[in-house]
């Protein structure tokens, strides 16, 4: 699986977009961009994944860009309870392991 | 349809005693995964596993751990005579046979040897 390079932390104010990037310049052709994040000592959550068209879901925006190098997940509005540690993970959708690196730690501000 | 199921939500035990983690996966799905997340670490795979199969351990230590999915019942993460340096969040994921690397995970066992 490709490497992923995203920002330690970030922060962002509660009812504004957070957008939260990541650089996956090694992508593969048939590897996808998966988004997953994990608030507080919960178990990890999926969010979206696309792989090369910007997808859309009740949850969040996944813009890829064209070279598919990098991408932008965007929380449009956000609440308190977004903050979390985001991961952005390059794979292949086959049954497999999902290797998480450290992601980003989201806290919205009130 | 309830979700993936994990327990204990908590365990605590001593020293050189034995642990066991249940996973009970979603309704209908027939792969599992355990993950483990040491405190203030990320998350890393440990073994995937199908109905009485393990595909892949490449993430189980050598020693001490063990896993199972049976054709009945829960998926059991097994950790015998534990150490200090096994506390720790363990996750479990399950995902449907259609679209296995669609996984959806439960809550953890936070595990705690003292």
């Amino acid at each position: 699986d490709a490497k992923t390079t995203q920002p330690t932390s970030m922060d962002c104010a509660e009812g504004r977009a957070a957008n939260l990037p990541c650089n996956h310049s090694t992508i593969s052709g048939n590897e996808y961009v998966y988004w997953y994040r994990q608030i507080h000592s919960q178990g990890p959550q999926y969010i979206i994944h696309g792989l090369k068209n910007n997808e859309t879901n009740e949850m969040a925006s996944l813009i890829i860009t064209e070279d598919r190098k990098s991408s932008t997940l965007i929380l449009p509005h956000a609440t308190l309870r977004d903050t979390a540690v985001y991961y952005c993970i390059v794979r292949v959708p086959r049954g497999d392991k999902i290797i998480f690196g450290k992601g980003t730690r989201l806290h919205i501000l009130p | 349809n309830a979700g993936v199921m994990q327990n204990p939500r908590h365990l605590v035990r001593r020293r050189g005693q034995e642990a066991r983690l249940r996973c009970s996966p979603m309704k209908g799905h027939s792969h599992v995964y355990w993950y483990r997340q040491l405190p203030e670490e990320g998350l890393k795979f440990m073994v995937y596993l199908q109905k009485e199969n393990i595909i892949d351990e490449s993430g189980m230590p050598k020693e001490r751990f063990s896993a199972e999915f049976p054709k009945e019942g829960p998926s059991i993460l097994r950790i015998q005579q534990v150490v200090r340096g096994d506390s720790a969040a363990y996750f479990c994921a399950s995902s449907p046979p259609a679209s296995p690397y669609e996984q959806y995970f439960g809550p953890g066992t936070r595990l705690t040897v003292t």
